[in-house]
């Protein structure tokens, strides 16, 4: 149980245009799923929060309206990168808390993206 | 503000021999949360285990157990008898009410497991 799918896994986009990736949790429900933004070699930069049914709560320094998070059910919430640039290039993984009570995380296989 | 400090960004093991990842936090709530998280190559992160603040005891999840010195702020992963799929990235991480149980990871420590 507690898997966690992602899609895509890479995509590669020109300069200024927009990718969308999705995160689902395919054997419970998620009302809180987490982005992050990890770079080679680094720890995981939590990007925001998302809530099914509410706004994302973003981190410090995240552009909300360049990473545009939608949780429109318990079971999916996607991250669309708009008017994409080659900085914006990064593994970026999806998460959400188990049902266990404890708060751990299932992960996603994460997506690679890569601005051309 | 939650804290999480791994000072080892490279450990060597050989197979079959036991290793400590050290992990320290600093919080000041008194409930919170100790996760590992491991990443392999592939990059998808795997939870390994956990530690809550309350518990007496030290977790243990087969060759993984979490050494959990409460007084220390210490939470050091123990990975018993080494194998080569082992090698990977190790993430600690916490999960504090204070910080409205947003997850904070440390920079992690990359294991190699040598033959």
């Amino acid at each position: 149980g507690a898997v966690v799918s992602q899609h895509p896994s890479w995509v590669i986009c020109k300069s200024g245009t927009s990718v969308k990736i999705e995160c689902r949790s395919l054997d419970f429900q998620a009302t809180t799923m987490f982005w992050y933004r990890q770079f080679p070699k680094q720890s995981l930069m939590l990007m925001a929060t998302s809530n099914e049914g509410s706004k994302a709560t973003y981190e410090q320094g995240v552009e909300k309206d360049k990473f545009l998070i939608n949780h429109a059910s318990l079971t999916l919430s996607t991250l669309t990168v708009t008017s994409a640039h080659p900085e914006d290039s990064s593994f970026y993984i999806c998460s959400a808390s188990g049902t266990s009570g404890i708060g751990e995380q299932y992960f996603g296989p994460g997506t690679r993206l890569t601005v051309t | 503000a939650q804290k999480i400090t791994q000072t080892q960004p490279g450990m060597f093991v050989q197979e079959k021999e036991a290793v400590t990842l050290d992990c320290t936090y600093d919080t000041s709530d008194p409930s919170y949360g100790l996760f590992w998280y491991k990443q392999p190559s592939s990059g998808e992160m795997i939870f390994l285990i956990y530690q809550g603040s309350y518990d007496q005891q030290n977790a243990t999840e087969g060759r993984y157990s979490l050494n959990f010195q409460k007084a220390r702020k210490s939470a050091n992963l123990v990975i018993s008898a080494s194998q080569l799929g082992d090698s990977a990235m190790y993430f600690c991480a916490m999960r504090a009410s204070g910080g409205s149980y947003i997850p904070t990871f440390g920079r992690g420590t990359s294991l190699i497991v040598h033959p």
